[in-house]
């Protein structure tokens, strides 16, 4: 069955250091996509990145990078002198493909990520 | 301005009320979803709908029924509301097809409190 594992519940770290965020799934299916999504305290959620499962180049968007490895099956998410404003809960989410063009997204059960003055 | 929005944002009703959830999006999306946030922030997909067409149902008391009068909204009707259905719900919007899968926007979400 698909699933997506954040095994940190919550991180709490001081501005300006990096943290990592840790994902894991496990599909059956041979193309699927993985997501990171953003939910601050204010309640919305924030699309922040979404990446092919043929691409397994890192990415990097400002403080923000990504570490996909389909060997362990993890896509990590690093956020690099970390802010006051990265305090927020962060889901990783995988597609379930139902047809060519349907899908649905399974949600981890999100990292709570607080960053100290 | 606003991509995917919801009405009411909040929303507090008795046990054994019907009520309605709004959503529109203005992105030009063919695929619109529910989903369900409950207290301990996990995440779960409700229903899902493709050009006014129910594509996902995911085993869903049938107190809750999705319609959708045109592919720019998908509204949420809940009949005999129960303390279990407090929780925020989402909506989200996504463009589909070519086989490849769009990120979903969401909107601001309906915090839902059944007293």
């Amino acid at each position: 069955a698909q699933k997506v594992t954040q095994a940190q519940t919550e991180i709490s770290v001081v501005e300006k250091e990096d943290v990592t965020l840790d994902c894991v799934y496990e599909t059956r299916d041979t193309t699927y996509y993985l997501f990171w999504y953003k939910q601050p305290p204010s309640g919305e959620l924030v699309f922040l990145i979404r990446r092919n499962s043929f691409d397994e180049q890192n990415e990097i968007s400002g403080r923000y990078s990504w570490n996909f490895q389909k060997s362990t099956s993890s896509f990590n998410f690093t956020i690099t002198a970390s802010q006051v404003v990265d305090s927020a809960v962060y889901f990783c989410a995988l597609s379930e493909a139902l047809s060519y063009n349907t899908d649905k997204l399974i949600f981890g059960t999100g990292t709570r990520l607080q960053v100290f003055p | 301005d606003t991509a995917v929005s919801q009405t009411p944002k909040y929303l507090v009703t008795q046990m054994g009320n019907d009520k309605s959830i709004k959503c529109e999006q203005n992105l030009g999306h063919d695929t619109m979803y529910w989903y369900k946030q409950d207290s301990k922030k996990f995440l779960k997909i409700m229903f899902s709908y493709n050009n006014k067409e129910l594509i996902i149902n995911e085993t869903v008391p049938n107190r809750f029924s999705p319609k959708s009068p045109d592919k720019a909204h998908l509204n949420l009707h809940i009949n005999s509301l129960e303390l279990g259905d407090s929780a925020v719900y989402f909506c989200a919007s996504s463009q589909t097809g070519q086989g490849a899968i769009d990120e979903q926007f969401f909107g601001p979400g309906t915090r839902l409190t059944v007293l």
